[in-house]
């Protein structure tokens, strides 16, 4: 089946800096969203980006298809930006998910 | 902004024991799911459920495991006869009525097998 690699597994940062992260993926796929995972366990849908670019706020993710990868752009860090992001791409229905980046934001 | 509910938040049960988490989708969403947790992993495909009938499934959904949408409001996930590995986070989520949408989760309830 389809793999999808998150990298890095971990980041710790300085509240301030910013930071990518980066999903790559085996095989075509017909969309691939973000999420965020909170520390209480909440995952977020950040984007929705089948390909191109989107932005919101302090947040952006680019998705080039075509070389079967995507970025999410993290930028101004703070503490309630901690917890895993979750990259997961849809096929035949159903989303498959990256084992996720780990992000600690420190103060 | 509409969201979807689960309950209960946690539930402890005892090995053989059946169980039924339950979940409130967003009310014009037509795709349903279910994804479980497992503490430290990541998160898997259990099954989705589309104009009253499973759509897809996968290998961890088993016969041990059903999904019902008893009412226009209220969509289910039973595990017949719980095992000490059901021990998980498990996620409903729903999405708009068209296919590979954007999935909107639910908080998750959080399933103990003693």
């Amino acid at each position: 089946g389809i793999q999808v690699e998150q990298s890095p597994p971990d980041l710790i940062l300085q509240e301030g800096a910013n930071s990518t992260l980066r999903c790559n993926f085996s095989d075509s796929v017909n969309n691939l969203q973000w999420f965020h995972q909170n520390p209480w366990g909440q995952l977020i849908n950040l984007f929705y980006i089948p390909s191109g670019t989107k932005q919101n706020g302090r947040l952006s993710a680019t998705t080039v298809a075509t070389e079967r990868y995507s970025l999410l752009y993290i930028s101004s860090s703070q503490t309630t930006d901690s917890g895993v992001y979750f990259c997961a791409v849809e096929r035949g229905g159903k989303l498959i998910f990256g084992q996720g980046t780990e992000l600690s934001v420190k103060p | 902004e509409p969201e979807v509910t689960q309950t209960p938040s946690h539930q402890v049960t005892q090995m053989g024991q059946e169980v039924i988490l339950r979940c409130v989708p967003i009310s014009n969403h037509l795709y349903f799911y279910w994804y479980r947790q497992i503490l430290g992993q990541k998160v898997e495909f259990l099954v989705s459920f589309y104009n009253n009938e499973i759509s897809e499934k996968s290998e961890i959904f088993d016969d041990q495991f059903s999904v019902e949408r008893p009412d226009g409001s209220n969509f289910t996930l039973k595990i017949r006869s719980t095992k000490l590995e059901d021990s998980a986070m498990y996620f409903c989520a729903s999405s708009p009525p068209v296919r590979g949408g954007k999935l909107f989760f639910g908080s998750g309830t959080q399933l103990s097998v003693l």
